[in-house]
Parts: structure tokens; sequence; C-alpha cells
């Protein structure tokens, strides 16, 4: 079945350089999420949509860093002006949230890695 | 940044073997679960558990989440070539995920 997809799978990109991370989620999916993995780390949590808002956007590094989600379903990952120490895996995940519940099973794309230069 | 601590690192298993690993942490959590990662691909949920004190096993696997809240196990039974990987614990209280840092299995020569 279609699972959650993300593209690029790689992306080089040059210091001070702009990228754009692609992440499609499990269709009729309502939550979406983006995490970081530097190498040889666990996942740390980036930002939270609900829909097409964003009610957590606590781990998101510094204001280089944006997300957008559109249509309830594709979302994008924006880097400005990248730097070395952004070079990491971007992965998303979605799950079907509503609201009030407690927990939910989050599905994990493949993930997109990214090199800075 | 992370906080739940993951232990072993790594390990070394052969074939045959049961594997443990555990996480912890300073913060009590509603839910643990455990992933694995395979090289190239996003993390897949393994065992997901919403109970204090809940033991849930899933075919060789076994997890627990500890009666405090703050830890939890993962045993692999009897393990075969394909359970190397990395394995990650993670915790939430809602929607965000917090991982541990990861144990990778590797296969002993």
């Amino acid at each position: 079945g279609a699972g959650v997809s993300q593209s690029p799978s790689n992306k080089v990109t040059e210091k001070g350089k702009d990228v754009e991370l692609r992440c499609d989620p499990i269709s009729g999916h309502t939550a979406l999420y983006w995490y970081r993995q530097s190498l040889g780390q666990g996942l740390e949590f980036l930002i939270y949509f609900q829909g097409n808002s964003a009610p957590d956007k606590s781990g998101l590094p510094s204001d280089r860093f944006s997300a957008e989600r559109t249509g309830g379903s594709v979302s994008t990952l924006t880097i400005q002006r990248t730097q070395q120490e952004d070079s990491a895996v971007y992965l998303c995940a979605s799950s079907f949230r509503s609201g009030g519940t407690s927990t939910d099973t989050q599905y994990f794309g493949p993930g997109t890695r990214l090199t800075v230069l | 940044g992370q906080q739940l601590n993951q232990s072993p690192q790594s390990m070394f298993i052969q074939e045959g073997e049961d594997v443990s690993m555990n996480c912890t942490s300073s913060s009590i959590f509603n839910t643990w679960l455990w992933y694995k990662q395979d090289p190239g691909e996003g993390p897949v949920l393994l065992i997901a558990l919403y109970k204090a004190g809940e033991l849930t096993s899933n075919g060789r696997l076994t997890a627990q989440f500890g009666i405090t809240r703050k830890d939890s196990f993962l045993n692999i039974s009897a393990s075969i070539p394909s359970d190397v990987g990395i394995y990650f614990c993670a915790a939430t209280n809602g929607h965000k995920l917090s991982f541990g840092a990861g144990t990778t299995v590797t296969v002993r020569a």
C-alpha cells in the first residue's frame, strides 16, 4: 500500500543555498510531523501539523527553518541559507489523529539525506 | 535534545541468542514505543505500550512499560539474522515523540 513518501531521497547542496524537502503523507492522515536524525543519533522532533496548521513548532532549531502544509496533505520543509550543521536525515511521519485522542501511531517515510558542503 | 537514555549503545548477537535493551527517562511518559530502523529506511513501529506495568508481545518481541512510567525494556528471543538493525525507544505524552539514541544490533562473525 502507499506509505509516506519523501523527496528527494538525497540532496547535496552548497553552504548558503536554500533547500526544500517534500513529504507526501498517507492519504487520509490528518497529522504530519517532521523529525531530524543526525548521524548515529535518535530522531529529534521539529514540527507538528494538524491539518494545515502547526500547533507545535518548538523543535525548529532556528528561524532559517520553516515548514508549511497545504490542502491538509503535502508538506514542505524549507531550510534557508543552509549550514554544514544542517546535514542530517530529515524524516517525515503521518498519523490519523483526531482531537482529544491521547496517542496515535506515527508512520515514517524513508527520509531525505541532506548534505551541506 | 533527547530525553531518553537507551542502552546498550550496540551489541553483537549470535543466531538463537536472546537480546535485551532498555530505556530510561527522567520524565514520566504516558506511552512508550519501540521502533526498528534499517539502513536507508524510516523507523518502523514494533510495539506500543499504553499502560504502566503493561507487558506486550509481538512474535519474538516482548516489551514492558515500567510501573514508574519512566522506563521500558525490549527483549528479542531466539534472534535471527534479520534482527540486525538499529532499535529505538520512543516515548510521548501527546503528539511529540522523544527518542533514545538507538541500539545497534549486529551479527557476531
